[in-house]
């Protein structure tokens, strides 16, 4: 199994809501990460956890708060969203520590729009 | 600060016409080159990792080279498939993978 399961796969919410965003990977990888991602622009880091540890943090504002309840999963809580955070989410993750330069494999993301 | 930087922002090949995307980089020392294909709407593909000058990698189509300041990814005859924007990211020593903007690349028939 080589691949990162990400559900649900497009989101619609009111700025009042919450909902979470779901990964899953069964690789054994140890290191998780959530990434946002604008239309023709890169992949933005949000988050790494490492060994189910929160490894960093880039400066994301809280109504974003991720989760690694095991070392195959990763939750994302969203509370209280702007429109300007309406992305592509995306869920990845790689065999070993961040800082190692292995390659990450990619979910198919979470379409999100903040209404 | 390190850097990266991908040219062309986009690239349009007929179908056989052969060429090669650029990532120019600026770090204090490098852990890895990745590069990516990303389709619309969907998450990145990994399809290599280069370690070193000099080092090159071939999938099908695609041959990764990289030397201390930059790496080409070469199309060979691409086929409107191949259609998709190619990323880059940068994994300094003691650092965070940082992408490049991309480059999309439309193949015609």
């Amino acid at each position: 199994d080589t691949e990162v399961t990400q559900t649900p796969k497009h989101l619609v919410m009111g700025m009042t809501n919450k909902k979470s965003l779901k990964c899953e990977q069964h690789m054994g990888h140890r290191a998780m990460y959530w990434y946002k991602q604008k239309a023709k622009k890169p992949p933005e880091l949000m988050f790494v956890y490492s060994y189910e540890k929160l490894s960093i943090n880039e400066s994301v504002p809280s109504r974003f708060s991720p989760e690694c309840p095991n070392s195959s999963l990763l939750n994302l809580h969203l509370h209280a969203l702007q429109p300007e955070d309406s992305a592509l989410y995306l869920c990845a993750s790689s065999q070993d520590d961040w800082a190692l330069n292995t390659e990450a494999f990619f979910g198919q993301g979470t379409r999100l729009t903040v209404v | 600060e390190d850097q990266v930087t991908q040219s062309p922002e986009a690239l349009r090949l007929q179908e056989g016409e052969s060429s090669s995307l650029n990532c120019s980089y600026t770090v204090s020392g490098l852990r890895g080159l990745f590069w990516y294909r990303q389709d619309p709407g969907k998450g990145p593909e990994f399809l290599f990792t280069l370690y070193s000058a000099g080092e090159e990698k071939e999938k099908e189509r695609l041959k990764a080279t990289l030397t201390k300041k930059e790496s080409f990814l070469h199309i060979t005859a691409p086929k409107p498939e191949d259609s998709a924007t190619y990323l880059c990211a940068v994994h300094p020593v003691g650092g965070k993978s940082t992408f490049g903007d991309g480059t999309t690349l439309t193949v015609k028939p």
